[in-house]
């Protein structure tokens, strides 16, 4: 079993709609929580990162995380064409800087 | 600011052969850690490099080394290539302690071992 599980996708939906996305992960040690999103033959980009539970907003951006149940999402309103990617969650523990988790992705098309 | 930049962005390599990358950090940044992309995977974390030292590792064989030189700039080495070894490889940068949340990924260097 993976440590971090993630949904590939494709997750399709119209312009305008809400994007959903979420991770499951089994290391109740992970206390920070990334969003990275990436392009077909690009790097990963940070969206947002949060600290243990609780919500956090950023623009069209709504990172959400439960470690009660080892559930993190990320929410993003009004889709548009542009947001199409691959988005990536990540998470490490407290002492291990620069040694994030991934999971494996969820491809997102949004359609005109 | 140029980010992180990576080299070769492409290469083919032979079974048995070994290859090295090189990453140059974003200005400012001191460490620098690496990553493996397998097709359709998330990124895997490989080790990282602070102060021209590997401070953490993951589970990766001996087969695969760094260097970190004096201007933060890396090498990722990888001996004896596996047609497994076939991946993106990442290189990202960021600052020690509480600035390792914020993580410049660059490009990376697309690996095709034959």
């Amino acid at each position: 079993q993976k440590e971090v599980e993630q949904d590939p996708g494709p997750l399709s939906v119209p312009e305008g709609a809400i994007v959903s996305l979420n991770c499951t992960y089994s290391n109740s040690a992970f206390q920070y929580f990334m969003w990275y999103r990436q392009y077909s033959r690009k790097g990963p980009e940070l969206l947002m990162y949060t600290y243990s539970s609780g919500n956090k907003e950023d623009g069209r951006f709504t990172a959400q995380v439960d470690k009660s149940s080892k559930y993190i999402s990320l929410f993003i309103r009004d889709s548009q064409p542009s947001d199409s990617a691959t988005y990536l969650c990540a998470m490490r523990v407290t002492d291990s800087w620069g040694k994030l988790q991934f999971g494996a992705g969820t491809q997102v098309v949004v359609t005109p | 600011d140029a980010g992180v930049t990576q080299s070769p962005t492409h290469l083919i390599k032979t079974r048995g052969q070994q290859v090295t990358l090189r990453c140059s950090p974003k200005s400012g940044h001191d460490t620098v850690s690496w990553y493996q992309q397998a097709l359709g995977q998330g990124p895997q974390f490989i080790f990282q490099y602070y102060e021209e030292e590997e401070r953490q590792r993951g589970n990766f064989p001996d087969r695969f080394s760094g260097h970190q030189f004096p201007n933060y700039s890396s090498e990722l080495n990888v001996n004896a290539l596996l047609l497994g070894d076939s991946a993106l490889y990442l290189c990202a940068s960021s600052l020690v302690g509480a600035g390792a949340n914020v993580l410049t990924f660059g490009a990376g260097s697309r690996l095709t071992v034959l």
